[in-house]
């Protein structure tokens, strides 16, 4: 029973470089949550999507941040240009509508480090 | 403005005593409140939830309680083992909303 892909899950790049993370969620989930773990701020919500549609993007830190949900199984969070301070270990969760426990099934997460 | 709030960063304690982990939160509104365990290089994992109904859940060594009229909650891990050693986060939201709000997380150490 496979868990929440994420790739890659780690990733080395320059500042001005353009970084795409992906994502593919438990299949029959219909949410899909991307966050990012820093030491400072924890665990934060950048933008979740339910049934494909972005329902919340309000954590997503700037316009160089973007994400997609083209099908139920893949969703991409891109960052253009990238910074330093983008540095972070980014999680992708998923979870099921038909749960009465608000369950999130996370990925193993992508180390994001930006040079 | 944190929501959530885990006031200590880390806790230690000997293998076979009681763990307490806790968390405070400052939103009436929440009606549902989880834990997660995160070991190093994994995603969270879900352990145990309550809902804001109940004033304890119990599961196996692991007991989360909540007091509503405090906004607090807290998890008792008994016996604490090795390989319970990891972060623990609290959460909660609100009925209906799948956006989970987070503490920072409790670092716990099982010492053998």
């Amino acid at each position: 029973d496979a868990g929440v892909i994420q790739s890659p899950r780690h990733e080395v790049t320059e500042m001005g470089q353009e970084v795409t993370l992906r994502c593919k969620p438990i299949s029959g989930h219909n949410s899909l949550f991307w966050y990012r773990q820093t030491m400072m701020r924890g665990l934060e919500l950048l933008i979740y999507f339910n049934n494909n549609v972005p329902i919340d993007d309000s954590g997503m830190p700037e316009d160089r941040f973007s994400a997609k949900m083209p099908n139920a199984s893949f969703s991409t969070l891109k960052i253009q240009p990238s910074e330093p301070r983008d540095s972070a270990v980014y999680f992708c969760a998923s979870s099921s509508d038909g749960t009465l426990k608000n369950e999130q099934f996370f990925g193993p997460g992508t180390r994001l480090t930006v040079l | 403005d944190q929501q959530v709030k885990q006031n200590s960063p880390s806790l230690s304690v000997q293998e076979g005593r009681i763990s307490i982990l806790n968390c405070d939160y400052t939103n009436s509104m929440f009606d549902y409140f989880l834990w997660y365990k995160k070991y190093p290089a994994e995603g969270p994992t879900f352990l145990i939830s309550i809902s804001s109904i109940k004033d304890k859940n119990e599961d196996g060594r692991f007991t989360v309680f909540l007091n509503k009229s405090a906004k607090h909650l807290s998890l008792h891990i008994v016996p604490s083992q090795p390989g319970d050693s990891a972060v623990y986060f609290c959460a909660a939201n609100r009925r209906n909303n799948r956006k989970l709000i987070w503490g920072l997380g409790t670092s716990l150490a099982v010492n053998p």
